[in-house]
């Protein structure tokens, strides 16, 4: 069993839709959560953290539930440039600091 | 501010040939780090440092080495490339535990 599951995609949404998400992770014991965003060719870069009583930041609705040890990203009014690859990623604390990424989720806006 | 930056972006290499990958930040964290991503596979950990003078192995460490030159720089060592490492190269590093890290472009190793 993967540590971090994702569904793959792809999500082919019309421009102005609402899309989610979904992420589920293995190990209780985590103690970070983040959502990374990759496009085609480039390095992750953060996209926002996960927090245990949800954060929002403009379009985007991040959602962290331990007792289900699953994680959540809403996108709201998809835009073009939203087209990218979302990956959830975990940190499973320990030392280190070390990141354990899902597969990510790739999202394809159309007009 | 550069922040994490990686040489070379591209490298071609035969079997057997050996080569050290770059990476340097300008943002004085303490914790460094080399992934790798395959199609399919997520990204996966190879080494990290987590401080300067330390490093540990991650989950795929077999036919790396790592040198964490000081607090700013971190390479890594192919000794004999094989074509199953053949991928695409992140270096990253981190300010505290628990925060996000920064990836560098990338470098795109082939093996022939």
């Amino acid at each position: 069993r993967k540590e971090v599951e994702q569904d793959p995609g792809p999500f082919n949404v019309p421009e102005g839709a609402t899309v989610a998400f979904n992420c589920t992770y293995s190990n209780s014991a985590s103690q970070s959560f983040f959502w990374y965003r990759q496009d085609c060719r480039k390095e992750p870069k953060l996209l926002m953290s996960v927090y245990s009583s949800g954060n929002e930041d403009g379009r985007f609705t991040a959602q962290l539930n331990r007792a289900s040890q699953y994680i959540s990203l809403l996108i709201r009014d998809s835009k073009l440039s939203d087209s990218a690859t979302y990956l959830c990623v975990v940190n499973e604390g320990g030392g280190g600091n070390k990141l354990t990424f899902g597969t990510g989720t790739q999202l394809k806006v159309e007009l | 501010n550069a922040g994490v930056t990686q040489t070379p972006k591209f490298q071609v290499l035969k079997t057997g040939q050996s080569m050290t990958l770059q990476c340097a930040q300008d943002m004085n964290h303490n914790s460094m780090y080399w992934y790798r991503q395959d199609p399919g596979m997520g990204l996966r950990l190879i080494y990290y440092s987590a401080s300067e003078g330390t490093t540990d192995k991650g989950e795929v460490p077999n036919g790396y080495n790592v040198s964490r030159l000081n607090k700013r720089e971190f390479s890594l060592r192919l000794e004999s490339a094989a074509p199953s490492q053949t991928s695409v190269y992140f270096c990253a590093s981190n300010s505290a535990p628990y925060n996000e890290q920064f990836f560098g472009p990338g470098t795109r190793l082939t093996v022939l």
